[in-house]
C-alpha cells in the first residue's frame, strides 16, 4: 500500500544532542513537509520541499535542518540550537501544483530530557 | 492566506448529524476550503475540499455559502470513531507546479457521545 512512514514513533534524547527524524513516502508525491505540534495547539510548518535538492523554511525553521536528496525521503534534524525540541513531529506529502490534499505520517513524539 | 474561525468544541450524539461550522470571511476567489481531522496522537487525515460548489464523498459533505465566506462540514451519521479535532483551512492551490502550503489553526474538538 502507498503511504508515508515516519520512524521512530517515540524518541528520547538528551539535551544538547542532535537527532534526526525519518520520513519516507512511496506515493510519488512531489512535495514534502514537516510540521511541529505542541499539546493543545495546531500544526506549525517547519520546512517544506517541492522538488529534490530544494527546500524552503516554514514559520518556525530556527533550530532545524532538512535535506531532500531523494524524492521519497525528507529527513528532519532537530539540532541543539532548538530551544524547546520536545514536541510531536508530523511529516506530510502532496502533489505540487494541485488543490489536492496532504497525506500525513503517523508522527514521531520527541522527548528531550 | 485567509484566516478561519471555528468554535473550539462541539458535542454530537452518536447516530446524529454533526455540523461543523467555519467562517472564512476574507477568502479570496482562488482559495479552496479544506477540511482535515486529527484523532488523538495521530497524523491529520484529509476529509474533503471545495472551491465554490458543495462537495460530497464517502466521509462527509461540504456546504459552502454562495458568498464563500463560510462553510459547514457535515458528518451525516456520527459515530464514536468520529471524535477528533477538525481543522478548516483555506489556501490557494499551488500554481506553476509549486506546492500548496496549509496552515492549521486550533480547530474544533468534536466529542461524539452515546
Amino acid at each position: 500500500d502507498g503511504g508515508i512512514t515516519q520512524s521512530p514513533k517515540y524518541l528520547f534524547r538528551k539535551e544538547g544532542q542532535n537527532v534526526t527524524l525519518s520520513c519516507e513516502q512511496n506515493l510519488n508525491h512531489d512535495a514534502m513537509y514537516w510540521y511541529r505540534q505542541d499539546p493543545g495547539q495546531g500544526l506549525r510548518l517547519i520546512y517544506y520541499s517541492q522538488i529534490v535538492n530544494d527546500f524552503q523554511k516554514g514559520d518556525i525553521a530556527e533550530g532545524y535542518s532538512v535535506s531532500r536528496e531523494k524524492k521519497e525521503s525528507f529527513p528532519l534534524t532537530v539540532t541543539s540550537a532548538q530551544k524547546n525540541p520536545t514536541a510531536f513531529y508530523l511529516c506530510a506529502s502532496s502533489w505540487a501544483g494541485t488543490a489536492g490534499g496532504y497525506t500525513f505520517g503517523s508522527g514521531t513524539r520527541l522527548t528531550v530530557v | 492566506d485567509a484566516k478561519t474561525t471555528q468554535p473550539p468544541s462541539m458535542d454530537c450524539a452518536e447516530g446524529r448529524a454533526a455540523n461543523l461550522p467555519c467562517n472564512h470571511s476574507t477568502i479570496s476567489g482562488n482559495e479552496y476550503v479544506y477540511w482535515y481531522r486529527q484523532i488523538h496522537s495521530q497524523g491529520p487525515q484529509y476529509i474533503i475540499h471545495g472551491l465554490k460548489n458543495n462537495e460530497t464523498n464517502e466521509m462527509a459533505s461540504l456546504i459552502i455559502t454562495e458568498d464563500r465566506k463560510s462553510s459547514t462540514l457535515i458528518l451525516p451519521h456520527a459515530t464514536l470513531r468520529d471524535t477528533a479535532v477538525y481543522y478548516c483551512i483555506v489556501r490557494v492551490a499551488g500554481e506553476g507546479g509549486t506546492a500548496s502550503k496549509l496552515t492549521f489553526g486550533t480547530g474544533t474538538r468534536l466529542q461524539v457521545t452515546l
